[in-house]
């Protein structure tokens, strides 16, 4: 089965960047997704298409690409940016999609 | 308002069978991408299955075989039969609509509904 991987934890101060890395081999091919999600919430979607924001999301998250690397990119975070964050994408066929292990972002 | 109503779950006992409801307001779920994902407590979420615009249907490996994702045009709701519950199925289940606009981004989310596999 197909697997995205992330590392688990990342913490930043008030007004840092926060980057949020997931590894896949397909992503050269599959777009990447990535969700937001604070406690007992259902997630929020914050970009798609790698680099893509949805409106009302705030100018600061912003994604990129990289190979089998993509990046959930949080500029001048604040502390309501605190919370689980998902990357999302697909096998090679598009048939299996799959999320990464999750990052908990810790604001200090 | 473009919305998923989540109705269904509870406790169920090992092997047993239970189904969830996903009601949309707002778009129409045969139009659409509709997906099942879940959330073991204390885990990360799990993408379970979903249904294309043309009625296939796609299952994660865990439950290939068990469940059953489909839709009812006429209720314009979207559905998840499970069958042969096992402990390690208890979950929260959500389900979400990929979004055609926003390139297959899970854009709109149901507030989740408890699955507990429990004798």
């Amino acid at each position: 089965s197909y697997e995205l991987t992330q590392t688990p934890s990342v913490s930043v101060s008030p007004g840092q960047t926060a980057r949020i890395t997931c590894s896949g081999d397909a992503l050269p091919r599959q777009y990447a997704y990535w969700y937001r999600q604070k406690a007992g919430q259902a997630p929020v979607l914050v970009i798609y298409k790698d680099n893509e924001r949805p409106s009302g999301i705030p100018e600061r998250f912003s994604g990129s690409s990289s190979g089998t690397t993509v990046t959930l990119t949080i500029s001048g975070v604040q502390a309501e940016d605190e919370a689980d964050y998902y990357c999302q994408s697909s096998d090679r066929t598009n048939t299996y999609w799959v999320f990464g292990g999750g990052t908990r972002l810790t604001v200090l | 308002e473009l919305q998923l109503v989540q109705s269904g779950g509870g406790l169920i006992q090992p092997g047993g069978s239970l189904r969830l409801s996903c009601a949309a307001s707002g778009f129409t779920v045969n139009n659409n991408y509709m997906t099942w994902v879940r959330q073991a407590p204390g885990k990360g979420l799990e993408w379970v299955s979903f249904v294309d615009t043309g009625g296939n249907t796609y299952y994660a490996e865990s439950v290939k075989d068990r469940f059953t994702i489909s839709r009812d045009n006429s209720n314009n709701t979207l559905y998840l039969q499970l069958s042969g519950l096992r402990a390690e199925d208890t979950a929260v289940y959500y389900c979400a609509r990929p979004s055609q606009d926003l390139g297959g981004g899970f854009d709109i989310w149901g507030h989740g509904t408890m699955v507990t596999v429990s004798s």
